[in-house]
């Protein structure tokens, strides 16, 4: 079973912090995403990688970094947390390929207060 | 333009009688795929079910099919005899062939099961 975790299921922040949320997959998949969940939107891209070292921005990268030192670890980075980045975090891994599904982690619920 | 529409924000259906989730994308590839995801209350989003552009068939996996109309760009889920454990979100995708890297999500159906 191809496994992706994540570093905390809830995380409380006040805002301004450094937050780390780390994702990481054990099934040798080239490409890892962060999304953003919020009610009424659906999924929204933030980042993904393709590589190690290799990043792209997806739709909403705006106040977010992310990390990738090595394939099975991704990172998404908020330099300075505000209270508009409350929101549900998903991590997907998957492989490469139009029929290939990505593969989800439990995703972090963070607020930011 | 949305990418992927889904219409339902929320929806009942009584437990073992049939649903359908409406889902309708907007792409000018020709070669694409569609995905249907569950997501519980726990958080995790679960693949379903599968439907490539030039399949034939409609895909189908145990109780889920999907009831894809390529003309009209809709890409349906059907889940059959409905059971409480199904209540959850469903979200549609799409991943177009050229930009293979990139799904686009809809906004998402609340399905309840009643018992």
């Amino acid at each position: 079973d191809v496994k992706v975790t994540q570093s905390s299921r809830y995380l409380v922040k006040r805002t301004g912090e450094k937050v780390f949320l780390e994702c990481v997959q054990d099934m040798d998949h080239e490409n890892m995403f962060w999304y953003r969940q919020d009610p009424g939107l659906g999924l929204r891209l933030i980042y993904f990688s393709y590589d190690v070292k290799m990043k792209e921005k997806g739709d909403i990268p705006e106040g977010y970094s992310v990390s990738r030192e090595k394939k099975e670890r991704f990172s998404l980075i908020l330099e300075s947390a505000s209270t508009n980045q409350t929101s549900m975090y998903l991590c997907a891994s998957g492989p490469t390929g139009p029929k290939e599904t990505q593969y989800f982690g439990p995703g972090t619920r963070l607020l930011v207060l | 333009a949305q990418k992927i529409t889904q219409t339902q924000p929320g929806m009942f259906v009584q437990e073992k009688e049939a649903v359908t989730l409406d889902c309708t994308y907007d792409t000018s590839d020709q070669s694409y795929g569609l995905f249907w995801y569950k997501q519980p209350s726990s958080g995790e989003m679960i693949f379903l079910i599968y439907q490539g552009s030039y399949d034939e068939q409609n895909a189908t996996e145990g109780r889920y099919s999907l009831n894809f109309q390529k003309a009209r760009k809709s890409a349906n889920l059907v889940i059959s005899a409905s059971q409480l454990g199904d209540s959850a979100m469903y979200f549609c995708a799409m991943r177009e062939l050229y930009n293979f890297n990139k799904f686009y999500f809809g906004s998402g159906t609340k399905l309840n099961v009643k018992p």
